[in-house]
């Protein structure tokens, strides 16, 4: 079975100081990794996938089959960073079936000015 | 860009009545999922769709939950007899592969009283 675990429920940092949102998870297999965030009141939104190694809104996280880990990671936070992030782990799935999520609890990013 | 729509946005029930939470997925997705948050916990998977047929469900969705595609562009969640312990957020989301990288909607509020 897959497990997500973000240790970290409430993370406070000052503007233009880096932070950093820790996800480790435990899967047998080859997972794939995401990052989702979630703005007040609005919906769940994707903001990176290991696979694609793209930086969005000046994020990155690298996979890191060893320690099992996927870290996301920006070096200057801004006000509006200030958000619900979640990472999730997706298994692989059948041929037909859509593979399904599996989400960690949660890190409420709060950037002070 | 294409969103995936939910209604209503809040939902107040009695006890023990049916519900159906409705969901329009992105046009060209062909897999379309239920999750769901209770207030203070983890986004928890429920069940996926593909091919019109579920292709995977969890410990959670038991038979008092179904679902449906009854016309090719809505995708339905019926509760067929409340509790209070399904008040959470439902949400549905959609991909146009197998895997990962869902768009979500932005969720429905159950209330069960």
């Amino acid at each position: 079975a897959q497990r997500v675990t973000q240790p970290e429920k409430l993370l406070s940092v000052f503007k233009g100081a880096p932070v950093e949102l820790k996800c480790n998870y435990s899967y047998s297999g080859s997972p794939e990794l995401f990052w989702y965030v979630q703005y007040s009141r609005q919906r769940l939104q994707l903001l990176l996938r290991h696979i694609s190694r793209e930086s969005i809104k000046g994020f990155t996280a690298d996979l890191n089959k060893g320690e099992t880990s996927f870290h996301l990671k920006k070096p200057f936070a801004q006000e509006e960073d200030s958000a619900m992030y979640y990472c999730a782990l997706s298994a692989e799935g059948g041929e037909t079936s859509g593979s399904r999520l599996t989400f960690g609890e949660g890190t409420q990013l709060t950037v002070n000015p | 860009e294409p969103e995936v729509t939910q209604t209503p946005s809040h939902q107040v029930t009695q006890m023990g009545q049916e519900v159906i939470l409705r969901c329009v997925p992105i046009s060209n997705h062909l897999y379309f999922y239920w999750y769901r948050q209770i207030l203070g916990q983890k986004v928890e998977f429920l069940v996926s769709f593909y091919n019109n047929e579920i292709s995977e469900k969890s410990e959670i969705f038991d038979d008092q939950f179904s679902v449906e595609r009854p016309d090719g562009s809505n995708f339905t969640l019926k509760i067929r007899s409340t509790k209070l312990e399904d008040s959470a957020m439902y949400f549905c989301a959609s991909s146009v592969r197998q895997w990962g990288g869902y768009t979500f909607g932005s969720g429905t509020r159950l209330t069960v009283v």
